[in-house]
């Protein structure tokens, strides 16, 4: 099955500087990329997400870019601000797949 | 619009007692799942149904039964409930299969 790596676990960055969070997947039948945030207590949100045919997807100070060849995605955050806060997680399917395999999560730590 | 709604929000049991965890969306969404939220492991697919009569496997589904009651409701089932089910429970749906899921705000289970 499908394996997704994701990397680094934690990580902090001073409020108005970028942050990128970087992901493997192991399966190249894999066609779909979402990213999720989630905040304290809750259940994760879609912030963003990539379909294979595409190379980089932005929307305002988050961006998706993807390198089918090398099965990794990253996650771009600019201006990071405090709301940025969160766990962050990426994930991958295949077409036609009910099963989203999921990264074990970045803990996003901005500092004011 | 509530979205993905889940009931109870806080369970504890005790080793060998039996639950249901309900979930209800009022998204008209075909697709419904659960999963289930360790630290350090990410979310993992316990089952799904791709639509109305159908449900299948995931990745982790020993110890558990799902029911989907009718388009909008998908419950998950503990029938003897044991620690290593100690988790958060998350429901979620999607319009169908490759596309963004929806997330509940999750059930905080502890078993004893």
């Amino acid at each position: 099955g499908e394996n997704v790596e994701q990397h680094p676990s934690t990580l902090s960055v001073q409020e108005g500087d970028s942050a990128v969070i970087k992901c493997t997947y192991s399966d190249s039948a894999s066609n779909y990329f979402p990213w999720y945030k989630q905040e304290l207590g809750k259940g994760p949100q879609l912030i963003i997400d990539i379909r294979s045919n595409v190379g980089e997807k932005k929307d305002q100070r988050i961006a998706v870019t993807l390198n089918k060849t090398a099965k990794h995605f990253s996650l771009h955050i600019t201006e990071t601000q405090p709301e940025d806060s969160a766990v962050y997680f990426c994930a991958a399917s295949k077409a036609g797949s009910y099963q989203l395999t999921f990264g074990k999560g970045t803990k996003l730590s901005v500092i004011p | 619009n509530a979205g993905v709604t889940q009931t109870p929000k806080f369970q504890v049991l005790k080793t060998g007692q039996s639950m249901t965890l309900q979930c209800a969306q009022d998204m008209n969404h075909n697709s419904m799942y659960w999963y289930r939220q360790d630290p350090g492991m990410g979310l993992r697919l316990i089952y799904y149904s791709a639509s109305e009569g159908t449900t299948d496997k995931g990745e982790v589904p020993n110890g558990y039964n799902v029911s989907r009651l009718n388009k909008r409701e998908f419950s998950l089932r503990l029938e003897s409930a044991a620690p290593s089910q100690t988790s958060v429970y998350f429901c979620a749906s999607s319009e169908d299969g490759n596309s963004p899921l929806h997330f509940g705000n999750g059930t905080r289970l502890t078993v004893t």
